[in-house]
Parts: C-alpha cells; sequence; structure tokens
C-alpha cells in the first residue's frame, strides 16, 4: 500500500491568496483527519470525516478554513484568504475506523509570506 | 479536560536506554499510542497498547503503562543516533486522538 498521499509537499504562496490542500486516504480506510501542527500549537486536530461525512469540524480555526471529502479517495483543505499565521504543516490521516490506529501522511509544509 | 502531558527534551549518549514519559488523562482511553515524527517528516506509528495491559515489548521497545496513574512510557534501548526525533504519545478517546506535546529526543556521540 503507499500509506496516505498527500499533495503538494510544499507550498509558499502570498498573503490573500486561496491555498487547496489534497489527501488521498489508504484505500479502504473510512475515516480521515486534517492536523495542523506548529511550534507554538504543537499538533491540532482540524477536522475528521467518516464514511465521507465530517463529523467534527471543532477545531477549524474560522470561515477561512474548508474541507470536503467528495468520495472515499479523496478530501482537500482549502484555505481561503490565506494568512501568514496559516503557515504551518498539514498532515492528513486515515484510519480504518473513528477508533482504529492511524497513519499520517508526509504533510504539506504552506508558507504563507 | 483532554491533556496528555509530556517533557519537551530528553537527551541521552548513545548505548543508553532512552525513558520518555507520558500522562493522559481519561481513563476509559482504549488505546495508547506511540509515534514518532523525524524531521521533515509526518508521524509514524512506533507502538501501541491496549488499555487492559501493563507491559509491551516490540524488539528494542518497551511500554508500560500504569492506569492507576494515568502514566504511559516508551523505554528505547540501547539508543542509537536514528531515534533521534520527536515522540508522541497520544490517548485513543470516544472517537478521536488526544496527542501530547511531543518529546524531543536528541541522542550524542
Amino acid at each position: 500500500d503507499a500509506g496516505v498521499i498527500q499533495s503538494p509537499r510544499h507550498e509558499v504562496t502570498e498573503m490573500g491568496q486561496e491555498v487547496t490542500l489534497r489527501c488521498k486516504p489508504i484505500s479502504g480506510h473510512n475515516s480521515l483527519f486534517w492536523y495542523r501542527q506548529t511550534m507554538m500549537r504543537g499538533l491540532e486536530l482540524l477536522i475528521y470525516f467518516n464514511n465521507n461525512v465530517p463529523i467534527d469540524d471543532s477545531g477549524m480555526p474560522e470561515d477561512r478554513f474548508s474541507a470536503k471529502m467528495p468520495n472515499a479517495s479523496f478530501s482537500t483543505l482549502k484555505i481561503q484568504p490565506s494568512e501568514p499565521r496559516d503557515s504551518a504543516v498539514y498532515f492528513c490521516a486515515s484510519s480504518s475506523s473513528r477508533k482504529e490506529t492511524q497513519y499520517f501522511g508526509p504533510g504539506t509544509r504552506l508558507l504563507v509570506l | 479536560g483532554e491533556d496528555v502531558e509530556q517533557s519537551l527534551f530528553l537527551s541521552v549518549r548513545e548505548g543508553d536506554s532512552s525513558v520518555i514519559n507520558c500522562t493522559y488523562t481519561d481513563s476509559s482511553s482504549t488505546y495508547l499510542y506511540w509515534y514518532k515524527q523525524e524531521p521533515g517528516a509526518g508521524l509514524q506509528l512506533l507502538t501501541y497498547i491496549f488499555s487492559n495491559m501493563d507491559m509491551k515489548q516490540d524488539q528494542r521497545l518497551t511500554v508500560l503503562l500504569n492506569k492507576k496513574d494515568k502514566h504511559l512510557s516508551l523505554r528505547i534501548a540501547d539508543t542509537q543516533t536514528g531515534d533521534s526525533a520527536i515522540y508522541f504519545c497520544a490517548e485513543n478517546l470516544t472517537d478521536k486522538l488526544i496527542f501530547g506535546t511531543g518529546t524531543r529526543l536528541q541522542v550524542f556521540p
């Protein structure tokens, strides 16, 4: 198995631009999680999906952030408009169910100038 | 509250044992995990322990669980420079993982 795939691996953009991060979970996994990691706040859960349905988005910072999962093999996290404080590493993880072990992708390193 | 606590740093000499500690909050957690994050990489699952166990050994790794004190530890025997990384413990609540702050392990020759 290829594991969780994320793209792009690195993104540099200017403040105000739209950013779209992509994730392909492990085939057969029903749960998908988006995390953000920063030095100041550590690892934060932003949102997670179960069977393509968003279950808990309480970690999403504000309305500028949105996430979708149109099918079982693809999810996006969008930031519009982006701000410098959004600079972080964004991880996607998947698991066979909400309670099972999560497997992480390599992350997308985002820098907003 | 949902707090998983770890010390921030640990420095050990190559060949010595490392012990990374973690305290968690919810006694109903079914699984407890250790993840490893190398520089520039994602989190890699190292090992996990089911809550009805008190010890699990996997090659150089030993996990000890003290449910009464809600304390979890990871012991790495014969620590190598390749073990230098950030180690996260995590508890599994009803439907999500709660991660600790991570312990940065530095191994020096």
